[in-house]
């Protein structure tokens, strides 16, 4: 099975700011990335998939990059409503998918 | 609009059983691969199982494996999953969702399974 490794756990970040989220995998996924959005109480969002591109609805303050075992998810000029539960996902090995363990982002 | 509504979560007794529903709307069900996701206190999102569009082919995870059923209504539009043997490690928030080209596109709001 396929490890996604996200990091930080948590990450605290102020308003206006960019927030940096990495996954990384224990093997190569080549671009079979998604990222999802998770807040309590609602359905987890599609945000970011193949790695970099934008979901529908999807706005361009959130980017993704990487491929293989590296991937970035960014957030740009952050908003109070982005606080959530942020994770990756590998769908290269479908049907044995999996998710990192997902980043917590707050906003200051 | 897409909407996946799940229902079922209750609180059952290790070892009992439990089956979740989910009513899809929105999209034409039968095209699709559809998937039962779960959420577990502290360990993030873990698939559980998913079923291809006439439930030809289905697939589990290895924690669940033998103990749970997925299947499907394509005329009523709804998912299902038989839950037997409940441990309580299978606590937790399930979703439901759908599947486009290997790519899990939209999920529900989920129902909440506790064990206990």
């Amino acid at each position: 099975e396929i490890v996604m490794t996200q990091s930080p756990a948590t990450l605290s970040v102020s308003p206006e700011e960019r927030a940096t989220l990495s996954c990384r995998a224990s093997q190569s996924v080549r671009s079979n990335v998604a990222w999802y959005q998770k807040k309590p109480g609602q359905a987890p969002r599609l945000l970011i998939y193949g790695a970099s591109t934008r979901a529908t609805g999807i706005p361009a303050r959130f980017s993704g990059s990487g491929s293989g075992t590296e991937f970035i998810l960014i957030i740009r000029s952050l908003q109070s409503e982005d606080s959530a539960v942020y994770y990756c996902q590998q769908y290269n090995n479908w049907p044995m998918y999996t998710f990192g363990q997902g980043t917590k982002l707050e906003i200051k | 609009e897409v909407q996946l509504v799940e229902s079922g979560g209750v609180v059952v007794q290790p070892g009992g059983s439990l089956r979740l529903s989910c009513a899809a709307s929105g999209f034409t069900f039968d095209d699709y691969t559809m998937h039962w996701v779960r959420q577990v206190p502290g360990k993030g999102l873990e698939r559980v199982s998913l079923i291809t569009w006439n439930g030809g082919s289905a697939f589990y995870a290895d924690s669940v494996k033998g103990r749970f059923t997925i299947s499907r209504d394509n005329r009523e539009n709804s998912l299902y999953l038989q839950m037997n043997s409940l441990r309580t490690e299978d606590t937790g928030l399930y979703f439901c969702a759908r599947e486009k080209d290997r790519l899990v596109d939209y999920w529900g709001r989920g129902t909440l399974v506790t064990v206990s």
